[in-house]
């Protein structure tokens, strides 16, 4: 599966868009970008997923580059509680979604 | 309740004990992971079991851990003789194998901590 690349940390205000980065540079044509995040002391949850067209649920939406190569995803309204650990993975169409979590972006809502 | 369930809980333990862990998947899903995440740190995959193939065991750190499912329900993680570098948060998760093998999203329990002394 190919690697992925993600800030360390970021810092958003309250009720702003936090906007995560993802560089997914070496993905290939049948893998997914999947985000998934952790908050503190619990099971990681998922958000979204996408494959080369934007997607957008009822907590965040994904914006996929053209080529493939980084994506962002973006959540509208954040809120204290979207405090977390948000991880970027890129995995295989047929690959039994046997997710590698990287290091992530520990984002931190700040009112 | 509907979620994937995992107990113990908490779990310590003294140095060289065996330890069991288990894990319920939702209903139906046909995928289980077990994962580790040590204190600080990211999530280590140990094992895959999906439906009736031989489990994917490549990321188990040594011959002390295993791990048996029993069809497509509970699954028991055994770790033997169990070392303070153990010590860590064991998480399992669940999945629905899509129509055409296409990955779908995983649902995760809250994991079980364990500490050994």
């Amino acid at each position: 599966d190919a690697k992925t690349t993600q800030p360390t940390s970021m810092d958003c205000a309250e009720g702003r868009a936090a906007n995560l980065p993802c560089n997914h540079s070496t993905i290939s044509g049948n893998e997914y970008v999947y985000w998934y995040r952790q908050i503190h002391s619990q099971g990681p949850q998922y958000i979204i997923h996408g494959l080369k067209n934007n997607e957008t649920n009822e907590m965040a939406s994904l914006i996929i580059t053209e080529d493939r190569k980084s994506s962002t995803l973006i959540l509208p309204h954040a809120t204290l509680r979207d405090t977390a650990v948000y991880y970027c993975i890129v995995i295989q169409y047929n690959a039994g979604n046997m997710l590698t979590f990287g290091g992530g972006t520990r984002l931190m809502v700040k009112p | 309740g509907a979620g994937v369930s995992q107990s113990p809980s908490n779990k310590v333990t003294e140095k060289g004990k065996d330890v069991e862990l288990r894990c319920d998947p939702i209903s139906g899903h046909t995928a289980l992971y077990w994962y580790r995440q040590r204190l600080g740190q990211g999530l280590e995959f140990l094992i895959y079991f999906q439906g009736n193939s031989a489990p994917d065991k490549s990321g188990l750190p040594s011959d002390r851990f295993s791990a048996e499912r029993t069809g497509e329900s509970v699954s028991t993680l055994t770790i033997q003789r169990t070392q303070q570098e153990d010590s860590a948060v064991y998480l399992c998760a669940s999945s629905f194998r899509l129509a055409g093998g296409s990955a779908g999203e995983l649902f995760f329990g809250e994991g079980s901590r364990l500490t050994v002394l």
